[in-house]
């Protein structure tokens, strides 16, 4: 009973340094989408896709890439770490349609020194 | 733009004391409404939804109505406990968007007091 598994749970960077997070789901959903958690900002979406081979900007793409190769996984790169990405990250994923619920992964908390 | 309004906190009661976390919205076409709840460390549950004016949302105890005169949708629960503490997520989704998109509020954190 899975749901949404991101990786790593916690990650320290150096500025400058690469990564990539990993999100996986099992419930077959269409939809996926990234967002950043940051005190008193609520969430933010970073980048979304609405199927395998797609991607789309959210409100805050800048500095991040993502790549959906596979249905299930949906990845979220950063080339060039910044103090500024430093953030939770969650991953989440829906059927098709405005009201469907998403369901969201544990998060990955990233520090970036 | 869509955008989502909620009650800045922290908010802080006793248990059993009643709640309301107050969430309003401005959209151009016809949202759905959701609240999620954060418990420490973990990421969003989807607390309850609705779809459509003068719907209401319920699950465990906690109600909310769609009310599209007042464009509002305010959490409540009528007897709060220790486990309800947490933080709760007022969001939408615009039904003219085709990609589910979700704007979420800034967050309310509850902390409820034996």
């Amino acid at each position: 009973n899975a749901g949404v598994t991101q990786t790593p749970k916690f990650r320290v960077l150096k500025t400058g340094q690469s990564m990539t997070l990993l999100c996986a789901q099992d419930m077959n959903h269409e939809y996926m989408y990234w967002y950043r958690q940051d005190p008193g900002m609520g969430l933010r979406l970073i980048h979304y896709s609405v199927g395998e081979g797609t991607t789309a900007k959210g409100e805050v793409p800048d500095g991040y890439n993502v790549s959906r190769l596979k249905k299930q996984n949906f990845l979220l790169g950063l080339e060039s770490a910044a103090p500024s990405q430093t953030s939770v990250y969650f991953c989440a994923s829906s059927w098709v349609g405005s009201n469907q619920p998403q369901h969201f992964g544990d998060g990955t908390r990233l520090s970036i020194l | 733009g869509d955008s989502v309004t909620q009650m800045e906190g922290p908010v802080t009661l006793s248990e059993e004391a009643f709640l309301t976390i107050n969430c309003t919205y401005t959209a151009t076409g016809y949202p759905s409404l959701f609240w999620y709840v954060q418990y420490p460390g973990e990421g969003l549950q989807l607390l309850l939804k609705a779809t459509k004016a003068d719907d209401k949302g319920s699950n465990k105890g906690f109600e909310a109505t769609y009310r599209k005169e007042t464009t509002s949708f305010h959490l409540e629960k009528g007897s709060v406990q220790v486990s309800d503490s947490a933080v709760y997520f007022c969001a939408l989704s615009d039904y003219g968007g085709s990609q589910g998109n979700l704007i979420f509020g800034k967050g309310t954190k509850l902390s409820v007091k034996p």
